[in-house]
């Protein structure tokens, strides 16, 4: 039962780097999410996806791009990291969109842009 | 967008039942309150959810208040695994994005 995978764990760039976080699930659900959590603070959705091919903007898009060519993946790009980008991110899906929604989290990745 | 408060900590006695309250004031008639757990920092656990009926599962048990301005959360029998930050959030649907709104939680302390 590997649920919502996320990789890397931990990862450290420098300022203007750029990298991708990747997500995967196994639970066939349509839609996926990201967050990012900074210390202290509750989760902000960063960009979502209601299914494949289909992606848009969350509370806070700007600097990171997202793409969803099959079900299982949601990547969450970093095009150019900047010290604010220094936080953990999580992904997430579910898959009934009606009164039983239900999100699974992945892991978390911890981000530090130096 | 209905916005949720509570209480930044509490503390319970392991073995006792935990009450965790939130506020919800402002909530739409057909916004569904939800909790879900953060334990060390991991990624966030659903735990329950509800419109306006009392609901309970494995997990614990959720009432709202019947005018829905506020609901309780209860851990029946609290354990040391229990500590954890608290979210109470209210399910925002924006067009297609099922925004859930965390705020700050409650963090919870299961002592022994």
């Amino acid at each position: 039962n590997a649920g919502v995978t996320q990789t890397p764990k931990f990862q450290v760039l420098k300022t203007g780097q750029s990298m991708t976080l990747q997500c995967a699930q196994d639970m066939n659900h349509e839609y996926m999410s990201w967050y990012r959590q900074d210390p202290g603070m509750g989760l902000r959705l960063i960009h979502y996806s209601v299914g494949a091919g289909i992606t848009d903007q969350g509370e806070v898009p700007n600097g990171y791009n997202v793409s969803r060519s099959t079900t299982e993946d949601f990547p969450l790009r970093l095009l150019s990291a900047a010290p604010s980008q220094t936080s953990v991110y999580f992904c997430a899906s579910s898959s009934d969109r009606g009164r039983n929604e239900k999100l699974f989290f992945g892991s978390g990745t911890q981000l530090s842009v130096l | 967008d209905a916005k949720t408060t509570q209480p930044p900590s509490m503390d319970c006695a392991e073995g006792r039942a935990a009450n965790l309250p939130c506020n919800h004031s402002t909530i739409s008639g057909n916004e569904y309150v939800y909790w879900y757990r953060q334990i060390h920092s991991q990624g966030p656990q659903y735990i329950i959810h509800g419109l306006k009926n009392n609901e309970t599962n494995e997990m614990a048990s959720l009432i709202i208040t019947e005018d829905r301005k506020s609901s309780t959360l209860i851990l029946p029998h609290a354990t040391l695994r229990d500590t954890a930050v608290y979210y109470c959030i209210v399910r925002v649907d924006s067009g297609s994005a099922r925004q859930l709104t965390f705020g700050s939680g409650t963090q919870l302390t299961v002592l022994p």
